[in-house]
């Protein structure tokens, strides 16, 4: 069935490193791709998206790179700070209909 | 200012009562949805509401009933309520693609 997966459970990095988090997805039909991030007894805050007619687009800090050769989606951030950590989440879909992966949970070490 | 609200933030109940918990959004979006949260993070959809009319409705047991009075709320009654139950739930709205969330509001089942 359709599935939208994350690589890691966990990923933990030092202060001032970029971050890469990757996701993978199942259905070649998706045309829509979006990051959250969840902070701690937070909802889901809206990152970045991306759509399939694109391959890269950059926001503030952050970059999603969409290969759907391979069904890949990551998510890269510039110098990560303390204030990112907290769990990541990659969706995609069409027509408004998001499948959610399982959450990366990222630590910032100081 | 809040985009999209929940009330109650937490609903601590007894297993077999009934409750309500009630999402509003001030963005003008025409659709609404209800996700579950589990305990290991997994985002899953519930419903999704486009102008006041239900066009997904997975798999979530007849217990759970959906109900928008106007397209900018998206109320959510559970009859019955089992252990079971127990989770966070998110409303979102969107008018494309792009869902925005709201804070949560975590049910405790006891």
């Amino acid at each position: 069935g359709e599935s939208v997966g994350l690589h890691l459970p966990t990923l933990s990095v030092q202060e001032g490193d970029n971050s890469i988090i990757n996701c993978a997805y199942s259905n070649s039909a998706s045309d829509y791709f979006i990051w959250y991030k969840q902070e701690s007894g937070k909802g889901p805050q809206f990152i970045i998206d991306i759509r399939s007619n694109m391959d890269k687009r950059q926001g503030q800090r952050v970059t999603v790179l969409l290969n759907k050769t391979v069904k890949h989606l990551s998510l890269q951030i510039a110098a990560t700070q303390p204030g990112d950590s907290a769990v990541y989440f990659c969706a995609g879909g069409s027509q408004g209909n998001l499948i959610f992966g399982k959450g990366t949970k990222l630590s910032v070490k100081p | 200012d809040t985009a999209v609200s929940q009330t109650p933030k937490y609903l601590v109940t007894q297993m077999g009562n009934d409750k309500s918990i009630k999402c509003e959004q001030n963005l003008g979006h025409d659709t609404m949805y209800w996700y579950k949260q589990d305990s290991k993070k997994f985002l899953k959809i519930m419903f999704s509401y486009n102008n006041k009319e239900l066009i997904i409705n997975e798999t979530v047991p007849n217990r759970f009933s959906p109900k928008s009075p106007d397209k900018a709320h998206l109320n959510l009654h559970i009859n019955s309520l089992e252990l079971g139950d127990s989770a966070v739930y998110f409303c979102a709205s969107s008018e494309l693609d792009t869902q925005y969330f709201g804070p949560g509001t975590r049910l405790t089942v006891l």
